[in-house]
């Protein structure tokens, strides 16, 4: 399965954009990027999604270089509230199925 | 309807016991899935359900047994776990190829 890398913790200003970067250098062609974050065990929330193009909805926007080997997710203006464990994720199929491969996740800190 | 319904919120549960989780949708998604998640680690896929079908089994130790009763219900049945076994259990729907909404999970401890 594609594996992603994550730096294990960021910090951030509220207020200004937060660049999250993911590599997945061994994603395949038809495998989707997926975005979830987490907040204090709760459970993971669905942010945002891209094959090839980039992608944008009211949450983030979802940078996918041309070659599909990495990926940055921006959060355009950061919140205390967006403070969270942020997976980049590799969506498989399997046997009929879809699978979400975790990272290990960056711990997004937002300051005041 | 638009969550992902998870009971027990909180489990104990001792090595000899049997319990059940539970994991309820009224989205009419087609997918269900189990997840474990141990402390400060990313979800770890279990079981995928497709049509009310097990589609993908990851090699889970036999007792953690599955069960699709309808398109809307998924259990979860334990039994002789391990103390290794405690962790949160996260249930998971989506349309087949869609993105997945999580429940808030079952916190399970086993003693």
């Amino acid at each position: 399965d594609a594996k992603t890398t994550q730096p294990p913790s960021m910090d951030c200003a509220e207020g200004r954009a937060a660049n999250l970067p993911c590599n997945h250098s061994t994603i395949s062609g038809n495998e989707y990027v997926y975005w979830y974050r987490q907040i204090h065990s709760q459970g993971p929330q669905y942010i945002i999604h891209g094959l090839k193009n980039n992608e944008t909805n009211e949450m983030a926007s979802l940078i996918i270089t041309e070659d599909r080997k990495s990926s940055t997710l921006i959060l355009p203006h950061a919140t205390l509230r967006d403070t969270a464990v942020y997976y980049c994720i590799v969506r498989v199929s399997a046997q009929g199925a879809q699978k979400l491969v975790f990272g290990q996740g960056t711990r997004l800190t937002i300051n005041p | 309807d638009t969550e992902v319904t998870q009971t027990p919120k909180h489990l104990v549960m001792g090595m000899t016991n049997k319990k059940s989780l539970k994991c309820e949708q009224h989205m009419g998604h087609r997918a269900m899935y189990w997840y474990k998640q141990k402390a400060k680690k990313p979800p770890e896929l279990m079981f995928v359900y497709s049509y009310e079908k097990l589609s993908i089994n990851e090699s889970v130790p036999s007792r953690f047994s599955p069960e699709c009763p309808n398109s809307s219900l998924l259990n979860l049945h334990l039994h002789a776990l391990q103390p290794e076994d405690s962790a949160l259990y996260l249930c998971a729907s989506s349309q087949v190829s869609g993105e997945q909404s999580f429940g808030p999970g079952t916190r399970l401890t086993v003693l």
